[in-house]
Parts: C-alpha cells; sequence; structure tokens
C-alpha cells in the first residue's frame, strides 16, 4: 500500500480564517514532507519532518504553521493566508534514514486545491 | 547547488508511438537517486521510475525505461506503445542519498494524440 491521503481536496477560506490542512500515511514511513505547487510549475518544498521532529523548514512565512502529531499524521495550520498563498498543496512521505533502498522515494498525496479570497 | 533542467516544455506523441523526454542534472556528488513523476490533471503526483546514480543499467518499468548517462549528467525517459492515459505533466527530480531535499525540474506537459 503506497497510499497518501490528504484532507480537504479543496479550500476556500478568507485572509482572516484559520484552516487546517490534514496528511496521513499507514505505510511506516518516518519523514513526511509538505509542498506547495502553483499552476504549471514543479512543487516547492516547504517543510521536512524526520522522526516527528521538523527537520527543514524552507523559510516559509509564519502564517503556515507545520505540525507532525504521531508519525502517520502530518497537519498543516493556516491562518492570515494572502491571496498568493493559492496553490496546491502536496504531501508526501518516504521511510527515513539513507541507505535503505527505497527509502529516497518521496509517495505523494493528491493535494489540498486551497483558495484565499 | 543542484540544479534540474527540463528542455522541452511541451511535448506531444501519437498513440502508440515512442516518445523520449529529456532531463539533464547539475551536481558535484556522486551518490544520489533521480526520479521522473508523472502529474496528471488528477494533480496527484505518481513515481514512474527511479534510478540509482551508482547503477550502471538503465531502470526499466514495463512500457518506460531510462538513459541515465552519468558522466553527461544526462537522465531522459522513453515511453514506449504511448496510451491516452500516458498524458500529463513529467517532473525529472534529483536527490542525493542521505539528503532529504527532491529538486524538481520545470516539467514537460506531454499529450498524447488519438
Amino acid at each position: 500500500d503506497t497510499e497518501v491521503t490528504q484532507t480537504p481536496k479543496h479550500l476556500v477560506m478568507g485572509m482572516t480564517n484559520k484552516k487546517s490542512l490534514k496528511c496521513e500515511q499507514h505505510m511506516g514511513h518516518r519523514a513526511m514532507y509538505w509542498y506547495k505547487q502553483k499552476a504549471k510549475k514543479p512543487p516547492e518544498l516547504m517543510f521536512v519532518y524526520s522522526y516527528e521532529k521538523l527537520s527543514i523548514n524552507e523559510s516559509v512565512p509564519s502564517r503556515f504553521s507545520p505540525e507532525c502529531p504521531n508519525s502517520s499524521l502530518l497537519n498543516l495550520h493556516l491562518h492570515a493566508l494572502q491571496p498568493e498563498d493559492s496553490a496546491l498543496y502536496l504531501c508526501a512521505s518516504s521511510q527515513a534514514g539513507g541507505g535503505v533502498i527505497g527509502a529516497d522515494t518521496q509517495y505523494f498525496g493528491p493535494g489540498t486545491r486551497l483558495t484565499v479570497l | 547547488a543542484q540544479t534540474v533542467t527540463q528542455s522541452q516544455p511541451e511535448m506531444s506523441v501519437q498513440e502508440a508511438e515512442t516518445v523520449t523526454l529529456s532531463c539533464t542534472y547539475d551536481t558535484s556528488e556522486s551518490d544520489y537517486y533521480l526520479f521522473w513523476y508523472k502529474q496528471p490533471p488528477s494533480r496527484q503526483m505518481i513515481l514512474v521510475i527511479r534510478q540509482e546514480a551508482y547503477k550502471q543499467q538503465n531502470a526499466t518499468e514495463n512500457r518506460f525505461s531510462v538513459n541515465f548517462q552519468k558522466a553527461a549528467k544526462s537522465f531522459s525517459l522513453k515511453i514506449s506503445d504511448s496510451q491516452l492515459g500516458d498524458a500529463a505533466m513529467y517532473f525529472c527530480a534529483y536527490r542525493v542519498n542521505y539528503g532529504q531535499n527532491f529538486v524538481f525540474g520545470p516539467g514537460t506537459r506531454l499529450s498524447v494524440l488519438p
């Protein structure tokens, strides 16, 4: 099973709203990722969690707040977003730790299409 | 810094024909992985094929194969017997071993003509 699930599929929010995106995987992966993808562009890495600890934060504005409650779940809390934050938000997971065959491969969820009004 | 280049923003192929998508990358590392991901209009990024840099043998997955030229830093994807379902955005990606970052190319949009 190589499934990563994300909810919701679509989200429309105002600039003053607070919302959360959720991601879940049951592959036993210990690394999880958030990406932002604009139309016709490649995904841009936002955050990486490894063994439930934040290991990479790519200078993302504080209005995006990640959370990893356990090894299977990854949340992205959104607050006071701007219209330019409208994008597809992708979650991915992989085995953590190099040297393990297949540990390098990231498996992606279907994404949440976010629109900020 | 590592970079990945895909020089063909768009390509088209006739159904049942063969098409090759190009990818070049720049790195000073010797131990890394290369990937092709497919993103159809449904949005989900799907792994097509992966290649370990230390392996000289080109990876193959059914109708998909790669031509990996390590010295030239080239990693092209060949799709044989193209099907309508192959229509998608294709991203070439690089990851150094023990690293966590993926570096994606800008993508190639492939259309399959009936």
